[in-house]
């Protein structure tokens, strides 16, 4: 039962330039949306999130647009630094539910060339 | 900045062995999260736990499994009688309340059934 896809299983651009990592749900209780992080041998760092309420949220560098009647997100990364190079997960959660459980999706691997 | 730390960070153990994974969250935190990751799959969640007691739990999360905060700041998964199919990566996370807020990650167990 996919509920969270992330379809592009890796992602390659250019130092400076714009990456962006999308994302599709189809669970239409989903409230809040969050993107980890993760280095090898580490567990996922978060980077941003945004409640059903927005459209947009940014933090420096990064910016999640959601676009409920497509059940899509995507993150911005701008400009992007090699150091951004990892495993780029999003995860979504129903407010109804209470426990807050997340689902994933399967990761984008990002890779930043200098 | 405050972690949520794991031990070990590998754990080899034989087919029907009894396992216990530790988990530290962060100290203010209320609300824990075990998930797991098997090599090349998604995070899947495993159970939540709230003012001790588990308030959801997973297909995944069998007789075979069980979670305890045993003192003021350890979280538990026990896995009583371990299978080959239980190798992964074994994440613990917390958050200060349940909904619409990041979970933080702890950088995660490796158990290794052999």
């Amino acid at each position: 039962d996919q509920q969270v896809k992330q379809n592009s299983p890796s992602l390659s651009v250019q130092e400076g330039r714009i990456s962006i990592l999308n994302c599709d749900y189809t669970n239409s209780m989903f409230d809040y949306f969050l993107w980890y992080k993760k280095y090898p041998a580490e567990g996922p760092t978060f980077l941003i999130s945004i409640s059903s309420i927005k459209d947009k949220n940014e933090d420096g560098r990064f910016t999640v647009f959601l676009n409920k009647s497509a059940k899509h997100l995507s993150l911005h990364i701008v400009p992007s630094q090699p150091g951004d190079s990892a495993v780029y997960f999003c995860a979504a959660s129903e407010g109804s539910s209470n426990t807050g459980k997340l689902i994933f999706g399967q990761g984008t691997t990002l890779q930043v060339k200098p | 900045e405050p972690e949520v730390t794991q031990t070990p960070s590998h754990q080899v153990t034989q087919m029907g062995q009894e396992v216990i994974l530790r988990c530290v969250p962060i100290s203010n935190h209320l609300y824990f999260y075990w998930y797991r990751q098997i090599l090349g799959q998604k995070v899947e969640f495993l159970v939540s736990f709230y003012n001790n007691e588990i308030s959801e739990k997973s297909e995944i999360f069998d007789d075979q499994f069980s979670v305890e905060r045993p003192d003021g700041s350890n979280f538990t998964l026990k896995i009583r009688s371990t299978k080959l199919e239980d190798s992964a990566m074994y994440f613990c996370a917390s958050t200060r309340q349940g909904i619409n807020q990041p979970q933080h990650f702890g950088d995660g167990t490796r158990l290794s059934i052999l």
